[in-house]
């Protein structure tokens, strides 16, 4: 079992709909990140989280520590939002080393 | 804007024949990384620097080098160039200070290696 599983792997969604992707992870961390790859680009940090909640624009992030859970929401999806989107996390015995997760990629469609 | 900086963005290489890819940074960071990643995978970290401490990943191939000559630039150097080594390579930043804290990572737009 990898010890950061994300859902779903792959989503199409129309836009204007309301997206959400899950992490759960199986180690101790010290953070969580969630990134942004779009096709043959490099990776946009668009959160890190210890506790809580955050949110950026139409995007919010949210951890659950105790359940080592953490979901990303897209509000008002747009096809500019299609994207591969990853969460990994740092492990609290490591200061460098993310354990990634395999990525869902997402489509919008207009 | 602070950025991260990589150059060239599209390399080819012929196999064997030595490459090097840059970095560099104005977000005057501490730590920098790269990365390898093929496609559909995650990116695998091959090194990074702290400061100027070079810390290889134990399962880096020795054709794999690194150089940073200051703060703000960082190079990948690749001996001799498989087919395997095929992929995009991502250099990433963060400022850390002590242990244990986690802190975000700023990538760059990556460069990709073809070999032929």
């Amino acid at each position: 079992k990898n010890e950061v599983e994300q859902s779903p792997q792959n989503l199409t969604a129309q836009e204007g709909e309301f997206i959400t992707i899950n992490c759960s992870y199986s180690v101790g961390i010290s953070a969580l990140h969630w990134l942004q790859q779009h096709p043959g680009g490099g990776i946009v940090s668009l959160f890190m989280l210890s506790s809580g909640k955050k949110k950026h624009g139409r995007l919010i992030a949210t951890i659950n520590i105790q359940e080592k859970h953490s979901s990303l929401h897209i509000t008002a999806s747009h096809p500019r939002d299609s994207a591969v989107y990853i969460c990994a996390v740092k492990h609290m015995d490591s200061n460098y080393q993310l354990i990634w997760g395999a990525g869902t990629k997402l489509i919008i469609k207009p | 804007d602070a950025m991260v900086i990589q150059n060239p963005r599209y390399q080819v290489t012929q196999f064997g024949k030595p490459v090097t890819l840059s970095c560099s940074q104005t977000l005057n960071h501490n730590v920098m990384y790269w990365y390898q990643q093929k496609s559909s995978q995650a990116p695998k970290l091959l090194f990074h620097y702290y400061d100027k401490d070079f810390n290889n990943e134990a399962d880096t191939p020795d054709n794999f080098q690194s150089r940073r000559p200051n703060t703000s630039f960082c190079f990948l150097d690749i001996r001799s160039p498989g087919l395997g080594d095929a992929a995009m390579y991502l250099c990433a930043t963060s400022r850390v200070v002590g242990t244990g804290a986690s802190y975000e990572q700023y990538f760059g737009p990556g460069t990709r290696l073809t070999v032929t």
